[in-house]
């Protein structure tokens, strides 16, 4: 099947850890993205890369780190620097990252804090 | 001013009904349109890109109102599937990357 896998589903967080959310694709991408989505918010920018070895903060960078060493894996690293990680984490990617391509979505990580 | 505004609804119609949703956007250099559907817990998935001329597919309608600063989107013969929530996402200038900014959502709930 192609598209964007992330995993985990479900992923759960102590106090003071750092965490990886895995982004995957097999679509050929060049851009990819990463979102969260808080209740009553809309999809906040966290991070964007346009090409291998290049990512940009979006608006809510803070307490987030991310890598792009392969076209196809875009991870997201939640530090402990990040005070209110709880929320949903999409990841999405487009074809070369023009402006009003067209972003298509994975099924997302929900990231709880114990 | 919130850069892309929708009423948060929920709207709640009977199947068969017509049901319009409306969203604004700030930013007067917006260049780029969607409508994205999002399924309670699911991602967002791409409904229909807004053209400047207005567009349909099926029974979906996508106008845009620049002098206004607004978009819309009609469902006609609404159908229990179309319960869902809908994002209004815009593409604000040219410059730095393929920058989306998402509204909050309008819930459509579709009733027997």
């Amino acid at each position: 099947d192609g598209g964007i896998t992330q995993s985990p589903k479900y992923l759960f967080r102590k106090e003071g850890q750092n965490v990886t959310l895995s982004c995957e694709q097999n679509l050929n991408h060049d851009a990819m993205y990463w979102y969260r989505q808080d209740p009553g918010q809309g999809l906040r920018l966290i991070y964007y890369s346009q090409i291998v070895n290049d990512f940009q903060k979006g608006d809510i960078a803070e307490g987030y780190s991310v890598s792009r060493e392969k076209k196809e894996s875009f991870p997201l690293t939640v530090t402990s620097a990040q005070k209110n990680p709880t929320a949903f984490y999409l990841c999405a990617g487009s074809s070369s990252g023009a402006p009003g391509e067209t972003q298509y979505f994975g099924p997302g990580t929900r990231l709880l804090v114990l | 001013r919130k850069e892309v505004e929708q009423d948060p609804g929920p709207f709640n119609v009977p199947e068969g009904a017509t049901v319009a949703f409306n969203c604004t956007y700030s930013n007067s250099a917006s260049q780029s349109f969607f409508w994205y559907r999002q399924d309670c817990r699911k991602e967002p998935k791409l409904l229909m890109s807004v053209y400047s001329s207005g567009n349909e597919d099926g029974r979906f309608t996508a106008q845009l109102n620049r002098a206004s600063q607004y978009i819309s989107l009609l469902i006609r013969d609404s159908k229990l599937s179309d319960s869902a929530t809908y994002l209004c996402v815009v593409r604000a200038g040219t410059g730095g990357g393929n920058k989306l900014t998402f509204g909050t959502g309008t819930q459509l709930k579709v009733e027997l």
